[in-house]
């Protein structure tokens, strides 16, 4: 069945230093979306890339859609101690969003 | 406050029991998602409802059965619950039945002794 695989699953950083954090998919997704959940919290939609090769930025935050629609990554610059929390990417296929398994970001100050 | 109300927010319950989540969509959604989320786990999806009918399903376990009402308001209905089925469940909402950001609520926690 369709899977969303992401890695790593944990990763602790020193604050200053980059993060990024992968998503892969078994089939081509029409599109994919990345949430960040902070602890204790809920998931909070960051962006949504459609097309191939998508590139698109938000302040330190890079996501990538790969040319063949089935990864993704998710890059952090110079993380702060507010990027904590779990990033999830959630691919479209099949009506439905798959969520993946979510990288949980620790950043030690 | 993302617009998506959940009750309850915590929920203890025994095994056997029969529990029912509520969920209100932001206005104007239309969709409604419920989603499980275990301890340390990832987030399970269970079912979606667009506009009162029932659009795709997941990982539901028979035990499990929701519906979207009128008012387009969602309840899940967890029986016959067992120690496994503690989780935190989520509702998430949105505009169309396809593909747009998904507003999710701040969860019901469910925990089964």
């Amino acid at each position: 069945g369709q899977q969303v695989m992401q890695i790593p699953q944990y990763q602790h950083v020193q604050e200053g230093e980059d993060f990024t954090t992968y998503c892969n998919s078994s089939t081509t997704l029409s599109n994919i979306q990345w949430y960040k959940q902070r602890p204790g919290g809920h998931p909070v939609f960051l962006i949504q890339l459609v097309k191939s090769g998508e590139v698109k930025k938000q302040k330190r935050l890079t996501f990538q859609f790969g040319e063949a629609k089935k990864n993704s990554s998710l890059h952090i610059t110079a993380t702060q101690t507010t990027d904590v929390g779990t990033y999830f990417c959630a691919g479209y296929t099949g009506n439905q969003f798959y969520f993946g398994t979510g990288t949980s970001l620790t950043v030690i100050p | 406050d993302s617009g998506v109300t959940q009750t309850p927010k915590h929920l203890i319950t025994a095994t056997g029991q029969r529990v029912t989540l509520r969920c209100s969509p932001r206005s104007g959604d239309l969709s409604v998602y419920w989603y499980q989320q275990s301890l340390d786990q990832g987030l399970q999806f269970l079912i979606q409802y667009y506009n009162g009918e029932e659009r795709a399903k997941g990982n539901i376990l028979e035990r499990f059965s929701a519906q979207q009402f009128p008012d387009l308001h969602s309840e899940l209905n967890l029986s016959s619950l067992e120690l496994g089925d503690s989780a935190l469940y989520f509702c998430a909402s949105s505009r169309g039945g396809g593909t747009g950001e998904l507003f999710f609520g701040e969860g019901s926690r469910l925990t089964v002794l």
